[in-house]
């Protein structure tokens, strides 16, 4: 156990619908990263935030957004949803602000209809 | 963008074999980290390698960096068949602000 948790585990929705993804770090973790893995794509990097600011953006669509709060989980909300979106999304801490080791949650399968 | 690029893409041996992964990167870095997925879960850390060290050990895994040739090589001793899994590596780099560029993955069968 990682000690990072991710709700909800598994996710089905429709095209054109909006989901919200929520992560809890590590206690004591400040950084928070979100990575979205699907067959064809390999793990894809999205977004950093640290102790509450956006520290780095990877291949995230502008159809997607997250944030982090004053008690250090972060929420990503995909919007407009489209069948390629369907993917595993990882939710990961770490202690640092970037390039060391991170902790990953069990991330939230989720399927576009 | 994917920097690391492991090698093989697949890999299937006898339990109780060796097993080797390796990965090349492009730019300078500051680490090399290796890490394990097992299927549909989330990604383990295994192990971090600084880019002034060339080998590091933990258990049965056995991680050599060369930076003279942008590579590294992860070595699973005597392999078991909750080896089966995916592998990654990962770069931590001033070039790319920290952010750990991480390769495609090799899959590890362990035949029983």
């Amino acid at each position: 156990d990682s000690g990072v948790t991710q709700t909800p585990k598994h996710l089905i929705t429709a095209t054109g619908q909006r989901v919200t993804l929520r992560c809890s770090p590590r206690s004591g973790d400040l950084s928070v990263y979100w990575y979205q893995q699907s067959l064809d794509q390999g793990l894809q990097f999205l977004i950093q935030y640290y102790n509450g600011e956006e520290r780095a953006k990877g291949n995230i669509l502008e159809r997607f957004s997250a944030q982090q709060f004053p008690d250090l989980h972060s929420e990503l909300n995909l919007s407009s949803l489209e069948l390629g979106d369907s993917a595993l999304y990882f939710c990961a801490s770490s202690d640092r602000d970037g390039g060391y080791e991170q902790y990953f949650g069990p991330g939230t399968r989720l399927t576009v209809t | 963008s994917q920097q690391g690029e492991e090698d093989p893409q697949a890999l299937s041996i006898q339990e109780g074999e060796n097993a080797t992964m390796n990965c090349s990167y492009k730019t300078s870095i500051n680490n090399l980290q290796w890490y394990r997925q097992n299927s549909g879960r989330g990604l383990v850390h295994l192990i971090l390698i600084r880019s002034n060290e060339r080998e590091k050990h933990s258990g049965r895994l056995r991680v050599t960096l060369d930076t003279s040739k942008k590579s590294s090589s992860l070595l699973i001793t005597a392999s078991r068949a909750a080896d089966t899994a995916s592998y990654f590596c990962a770069t931590g780099s001033m070039d790319s602000n920290y952010q750990l560029i991480w390769g495609a993955g090799t899959k590890l069968i362990i035949k029983p």
